[in-house]
């Protein structure tokens, strides 16, 4: 299996600037999951999603993000505009019902605003 | 609350040493509990898991961790750690009922001397 995966890897964008990042979750997965990582918060569950649905967005700090899950195998992280302060690891995770919570993590994408 | 403490931020031990990383949750639910390996500029890995049945479970690159209901506990250990082992290690807790949703600690830093 391909695993999870996200792009871009790695994206400096300048303030203001809308990010978009990007997640494939493996196949047949009916989770999917937005987190992210940095050194003062640890990781943050931002959003999760069931069989496309968005379940749980409480954690998405504020109106300047969103998420979309257009279908199974695609979802994306969209930031605007961009603060200095969304500099962290974004990563993208799925999981499957009966597989016992059991989340799988991509890469994450390494986002720097200036 | 339902958290996950992670008492100690890093850790140093020699190559050849036995390890052991603390965890202790609070949870209302049955947990489930996870421990993940994260290598620089990587993904979470996920090292081991529990769910029901034997406390002490075995994971992969000869992890094991034990639940302790009593101690609120499920610490990690390896016998002796190989300098490949330099990682950030996560614990996490998660239930049936909240099927995928994980909660994290912060985190603990292992670095191995030679």
């Amino acid at each position: 299996d391909a695993g999870v995966i996200q792009s871009p890897r790695h994206e400096v964008t300048e303030m203001g600037q809308e990010v978009t990042l990007r997640c494939k979750p493996i196949s047949g997965h009916d989770y999917l999951f937005w987190y992210r990582q940095t050194m003062m918060r640890g990781l943050e569950l931002l959003i999760y999603f069931n069989n496309n649905v968005p379940i749980d967005d409480s954690g998405m700090p504020e109106d300047r993000f969103s998420a979309k899950m257009p279908n199974a195998s695609f979802s994306t992280l969209k930031i605007q505009p961009s603060e200095p302060r969304d500099s962290a690891v974004y990563f993208c995770a799925s999981s499957l019902v009966g597989s016992g919570n059991t989340i799988y993590f991509g890469e994450g994408s390494w986002l720097t605003v200036v | 609350a339902q958290s996950v403490t992670q008492p100690d931020i890093h850790i140093t031990v020699s190559e050849g040493a036995s390890l052991e990383l603390r965890c202790n949750y609070s949870y209302g639910a049955t947990p489930y509990l996870f421990w993940y390996v994260q290598s620089p500029g990587q993904g979470l890995q996920l090292l081991l898991k529990y769910f029901s049945g034997d406390t002490l479970v075995q994971g992969i690159k000869g992890f094991e961790a034990e639940f302790k209901r009593s101690q609120s506990s499920f610490n990690l250990r390896k016998p002796s750690v190989h300098w490949s082992d330099a990682a950030e290690y996560f614990c996490a807790v998660g239930s049936l009922g909240n099927t995928g949703k994980l909660i994290f600690g912060q985190g603990t830093t292992l670095q191995v001397k030679p």
